[in-house]
């Protein structure tokens, strides 16, 4: 079993929807999560950053940590064509600069 | 300001070759790390480095050296080159800390 769990799409969404995307953990020693943004054939980009349990909002973006679950989830409301990437969470324990990341969730917005 | 910084973007070798990759930052950051990046593998450490004169492997550090001599400069070498290593390499570096990671663009390899 992975550390780290992400369904790799394709998502397709029309314009305007609500989008949300999750990962799954194993390992309860992580602290901080992480959503990075990924376009083609381009370096990953930092979107959200989230230290333990809670919500955390920046501009049309969300994301959520349930460590209770293990599960976190990244919701892009008002979705533009221009949020067509991969999403990859990524995740750290407390201590430690070792990152695992999921594997990517490729999401299409629609115009 | 230029962030962080790859070269060569592309590179085709053949089977045994040695090449190595440049990864350079300018933000004076201690962390720096060597990922590769695998259709349905996610990004996976290869190896990283917390400062100068220090490194430490990874997930997947077989087939790859790496040294830390200044800030700026963490490159990473392949020994001898195999179908396997055909992969996108991307370099990042973080402030002390490690929240935030900043990428570089990347290098795609193909090894035939």
């Amino acid at each position: 079993q992975k550390e780290v769990e992400q369904d790799p799409g394709p998502l397709s969404v029309p314009e305007g929807a609500i989008v949300s995307l999750n990962c799954t953990y194993s390992n309860s020693a992580f602290q901080y999560f992480m959503w990075y943004r990924q376009y083609s054939r381009k370096g990953p980009e930092l979107l959200m950053y989230t230290y333990s349990s809670g919500n955390k909002e920046d501009g049309r973006f969300t994301a959520q940590v349930d460590k209770s679950s293990k599960y976190i989830s990244l919701f892009i409301r008002d979705s533009q064509p221009s949020d067509s990437a991969t999403y990859l969470c990524a995740m750290q324990g407390s201590g430690t600069y070792k990152y695992i990341f999921g594997t990517g969730t490729r999401l299409k917005v629609l115009a | 300001n230029a962030g962080v910084t790859q070269t060569p973007k592309f590179q085709v070798l053949k089977t045994g070759q040695s090449m190595t990759l440049q990864c350079a930052q300018d933000m004076n950051h201690e962390y720096m790390s060597w990922y590769r990046q695998d259709p349905g593998m996610g990004l996976r450490l290869i190896h990283y480095s917390v400062g100068a004169g220090i490194t430490d492997q990874g997930e997947v550090p077989n087939g790859y050296n790496v040294s830390r001599s200044t800030t700026e400069d963490f490159p990473l070498r392949l020994l001898s080159a195999a179908p396997s290593q055909t992969s996108v390499y991307f370099c990042a570096s973080s402030p002390a800390g490690g929240e935030t990671q900043y990428f570089g663009p990347g290098t795609r390899l193909l090894v035939l």
